[in-house]
């Protein structure tokens, strides 16, 4: 496609159930990011995809947080007993290589009720 | 620890006028510094790169500037409009290779 796409755009879900979030990154980028961002914050580093390689998931919160990646393809990020501090929107980022110009999707806006 | 800060209050300043946003960094050694411009429920948009051995970068209307003794990015906007209401984010990658790391943004009001 012609840039990022995440689905769903929006999820409302309950206290303690499970989501996923899905992201589709730009075709041919090497390395997929997700990050969080509360109301009115910067963004947080969550996860970091980069070919084959071992996933960098030095930024997950929890263990109720995991993420994975098909190839270099689609990445789903999956949220366990998920709390009301997990509302927030998440975004997900493709670039070409490690840390050049990262293109974003138009996020996930998550709200744990 | 490190930090990456930019002005959390929004900047107000009229159609026309230069605007001046500012990204201070702490205990990095930073490899480039990128800014980034996102508009209420959307994705971030990347705009500029500038490279610890660069002084000043330029696109069009925008200038950014990287001074490591001061450790600090100045991002202008000159003749600015109202479409360049939006929020900035500067981004900073330090030489340890690590993940880029986002400060939390400053939102810029452009009034007419």
């Amino acid at each position: 496609g012609a840039g990022v796409s995440q689905s769903p755009s929006n999820k409302v879900t309950e206290k303690g159930k499970d989501v996923e979030l899905r992201c589709d990154p730009i075709s041919g980028h090497t390395a997929l990011y997700w990050y969080r961002q509360r109301l009115g914050q910067g963004l947080e580093f969550l996860i970091y995809f980069q070919g084959n390689s071992a996933p960098d998931k030095s930024g997950l919160p929890s263990d109720r947080f995991s993420a994975e990646r098909t190839g270099e393809s689609v990445s789903t990020l999956t949220i366990q007993r998920t709390q009301q501090e997990d509302s927030a929107v998440y975004l997900c980022a493709s670039s070409l290589y490690f840390n050049n110009e990262q293109f974003f999707g138009p996020g996930t806006r998550l709200t744990v009720l | 620890s490190q930090k990456i800060e930019q002005n959390s209050e929004a900047l107000n300043i009229q159609e026309g006028k230069t605007a001046t946003l500012t990204c201070n960094y702490t205990n990095y050694s930073p490899a480039y510094l990128q800014w980034y411009r996102q508009d209420p429920g959307r994705g971030p948009v990347f705009l500029l790169l500038i490279r610890e051995n660069e002084k000043e970068k330029r696109k069009e209307r925008l200038k950014v500037t990287f001074d490591t003794t001061l450790k600090q990015s100045l991002f202008h906007i000159t003749a600015s409009q109202p479409a360049d209401s939006a929020t900035y984010l500067c981004a900073l990658r330090d030489n340890a290779g690590n993940m880029l790391t986002f400060g939390g943004g400053t939102r810029l009001m452009v009034k007419p």
